[in-house]
C-alpha cells in the first residue's frame, strides 16, 4: 500500500511564525504536490515537484516555499504565517505510467491566530 | 482556461437512487480525467478515471461519461448507498504543465437511508 504521511494532523500557529509542514511518501514517486483545501474552492495547487531539488509554482504560491532534498520528502514552508493561510493542507504523490493516480496524505489542519 | 467547473455543490439522494455530478472544462490539452472521493478527516482517494479517447468507463456502481465535443464529463453513481456519502472532486491533467492537475470545487453527496 502506498503511504503518504504528513507530520501533523492539527497545528496552531501565531501570525508571523515560520511554519514547516512535512510530507513523506514510501513509493519512490518522482512527483509530489502540496494543495490547500478550502470550502467552496476545492483543491488548489500551491507547489509541486517532479524531482529532487526541482519545484514548480502552482496556482497560489504566494507566501509559501517548498523544499525537496530527498525523493521521499517534500516540505511546505510558510515564511511568515498569516490568518488567511488558515486552511487544510494536503500533500500528494503521483504514480505515472498507464494511469496517473495521486495518493493523498490525511491532511494538516492549520490554524493561524 | 485551466479551470474545471463542477456542479452541483451539494446533492441529496435517496438510497438506491442515481447520483450525477457534472464537470466542464475549456482546455482541450487535458488528457486525463479522474474523480476523487473524500470522506471527512481523510485525504481524497482516486475513485475512477477516464482518458478522452473513451466515451464511458464503468467500475462497479460508478460510471464516468465523457463528451469530448462538449468538453464535459460526469460521474454517475448507481444504486447510491449511505456509505457513498462523501465529497467528490473531478480533476483534469494538463500534460503541458508537467503533471499538474486542476480540480473542481467539489460536490458534497448525502445519501439518505
Amino acid at each position: 500500500d502506498v503511504k503518504v504521511t504528513q507530520s501533523s494532523r492539527y497545528l496552531v500557529k501565531r501570525t508571523g511564525e515560520k511554519v514547516f509542514l512535512e510530507c513523506v511518501q514510501d513509493m519512490d514517486h518522482e512527483n509530489m504536490f502540496w494543495y490547500r483545501q478550502d470550502p467552496g474552492l476545492g483543491l488548489r495547487l500551491i507547489y509541486f515537484s517532479y524531482d529532487v531539488k526541482m519545484k514548480e509554482k502552482g496556482d497560489i504560491p504566494e507566501g509559501y516555499s517548498v523544499s525537496r532534498e530527498k525523493k521521499e520528502r517534500f516540505s511546505l514552508i510558510l515564511e511568515s504565517a498569516s490568518t488567511n493561510q488558515t486552511s487544510m493542507y494536503l500533500c500528494a504523490s503521483l504514480t505515472t505510467g498507464r494511469s496517473y493516480e495521486q495518493y493523498f496524505g490525511p491532511g494538516t489542519r492549520l490554524t493561524v491566530t | 482556461q485551466q479551470q474545471v467547473k463542477q456542479s452541483p455543490q451539494s446533492l441529496i439522494v435517496q438510497k438506491g437512487g442515481i447520483s450525477i455530478i457534472n464537470c466542464a472544462y475549456e482546455n482541450t490539452a487535458f488528457d486525463y480525467f479522474p474523480w476523487y472521493q473524500q470522506f471527512p478527516g481523510k485525504g481524497p482517494a482516486l475513485l475512477i478515471a477516464i482518458r478522452p479517447d473513451v466515451s464511458e468507463k464503468k467500475e462497479g456502481r460508478f460510471t464516468i461519461s465523457f463528451n469530448k465535443s462538449a468538453k464535459q464529463f460526469s460521474l454517475h453513481i448507481m444504486d447510491s448507498q449511505p456509505g457513498d456519502s462523501a465529497t467528490y472532486f473531478c480533476a483534469a491533467r494538463n500534460p503541458n504543465t508537467g503533471n499538474q492537475f486542476y480540480f473542481g470545487t467539489g460536490t458534497s453527496l448525502t445519501v439518505i437511508p
